[in-house]
């Protein structure tokens, strides 16, 4: 099975300043690659997600912008952010011909 | 765009109680659906999956669901509830075909002991 690495686990940062969020993947190639912002009592908002390198789909307009390096390698980025940004990230991966999803164990931003 | 919805938004029940999670989707076509469960301090996981076949599929932990096509429904069940059930369980569909799933937004169940 496949295993989700994340980091940082949390992280609090001031409105304007830079974000990088770095995904890696482990017991799988090629696979698909999501990245999700989870709100209490809201469910997993789909951000990005992304079919190969380089590859990435935007699902939801934001201050958030997404890339994808390596095979198995995915980075959630803004270059200042705001208020909003403050939530729960996840990242979460499917192997190719699968639809069952794997997830990290998220990162917890905190915008001050 | 299909919408999942899951009605019941906080469940509390004492251990041994029967459980039964609803989620309803909209979407006309062929559908995958899953159930994920995301126990405290852990990460997300699959709780169960539905593809084609027997529409009574089970999944770990003594937990099955139904689905009923003509209802457009995926209910959660379990006869009997633990404490170690404590969680948040979220139902999922992808349109068969597609890798983007939608979520419904949550149900969080408590279990007293």
């Amino acid at each position: 099975s496949q295993t989700i690495h994340q980091w940082p686990a949390t992280l609090v940062q001031p409105v304007g300043s830079p974000l990088s969020l770095e995904c890696t993947v482990e017991g799988t190639s090629n696979p698909n690659l999501y990245w999700y912002r989870q709100a209490a009592g809201r469910g997993l908002q789909l951000l990005f997600y992304s079919v190969g390198i380089g590859q990435i789909s935007s699902e939801v307009p934001q201050n958030l912008s997404a890339s994808r390096p390596q095979d198995r390698q995915f980075i959630l980025s803004s270059k200042k952010l705001l208020l909003s940004d403050s939530g729960f990230y996840l990242c979460a991966s499917t192997s190719t011909g699968t639809y069952e999803q794997y997830f990290g164990p998220g990162t917890r931003l905190t915008v001050t | 765009a299909q919408s999942v919805s899951q009605h019941n938004h906080h469940v509390i029940l004492s251990e041994a109680a029967s459980l039964e999670l609803g989620c309803n989707y909209s979407y006309g076509g062929t559908v995958n659906l899953f159930w994920y469960v995301q126990y405290p301090g852990q990460h997300l996981q699959l709780l169960l999956k539905y593809f084609s076949g027997d529409p009574l599929v089970k999944g770990i932990k003594g937990f099955e669901a139904e689905f009923i096509k003509s209802k457009f429904s995926f209910n959660l069940r379990k006869p009997s509830v633990q404490w170690s059930d404590t969680a948040e369980y979220f139902c999922a569909v992808n349109p068969r075909g597609s890798y983007i799933p939608t979520f419904g937004r949550g149900t969080s169940l408590i279990v007293h002991p």
